[in-house]
């Protein structure tokens, strides 16, 4: 059974902070690693989909980075402002176009 | 582009009656929809695959005969949960991959149905 494992669960930050989330999975028979944010009542929204590793993405104050050796993905935002309150999901996706998430991080940016 | 429906958004049944649920793919070709479903502080799981004009492929432990997903079009799939018990109830979501290029990678997700059975 593959695990994907997101830290923190939860994370409280006030406006303006920088903060970071981690997401591990199985450093064997990887093909993808996906980074949604998930707003409440509205659908994942994609993020980043990362394939190499030493991969850093950016868009916006976002980014993520990529680590396929030793099985985890970074993603960093920074600034964060209160519509960057969100849970933020990665997904592992191996051999097949099966996506396995994390349970996600919960981030809520403080005014 | 690349937005993906899904109707109802929420919905309560009683025990024993069916649910349908659409997800429709509206602004691009989707020969691939996945099924998720999400307990209560639990991560999404997939259900089944689903491919367009062809049986969808589901995962170990969900019952293809309680969960039934028809792929009959390119923008849209159906679940319809039969029978439906208590134990149903939870968040189901579907997402959508569309045709070819750097989106075989991709999926879009639609907002998702709660479903709660009394």
């Amino acid at each position: 059974i593959l695990n994907v494992e997101q830290s923190p669960q939860s994370l409280h930050v006030q406006e303006g902070d920088s903060t970071n989330f981690t997401c591990s999975f199985p450093s064997s028979n990887f093909y993808a690693l996906h980074w949604y944010r998930w707003e409440t009542a509205k659908s994942p929204e994609a993020l980043f989909v990362m394939t190499l590793n030493g991969d850093e993405k950016k868009k916006g104050r976002i980014s993520a980075t990529l680590n396929t050796k030793e099985g985890y993905s970074y993603l960093y935002i920074k600034g964060s402002q209160p519509e960057d309150s969100a849970t933020y999901l990665c997904a592992f996706q191996g051999g097949s176009e099966k996506l396995v998430f994390g349970k996600g991080t919960k981030l809520t940016v403080n005014p | 582009g690349a937005v993906v429906s899904q109707h109802p958004s929420r919905v309560i049944c009683k025990s024993g009656t069916s649910v349908k649920i659409e997800c429709r793919s509206l602004d691009f070709q989707a020969t691939t929809m996945f099924w998720y479903r999400q307990f209560p502080k639990k991560s999404l799981m997939l259900m089944a695959t689903s491919n367009e004009g062809s049986k969808a492929t589901y995962e170990q432990g969900v019952e293809k005969d309680k969960f039934l997903i028809n792929h009959a079009s390119l923008t849209l799939s159906t679940l319809t949960v039969t029978s439906a018990h208590p134990e149903d109830s939870s968040f189901y979501i579907c997402s959508a991959r569309a045709q070819g290029g750097l989106a075989a990678y991709e999926q879009y997700f639609g907002p998702g149905t709660r479903l709660t059975v009394t």
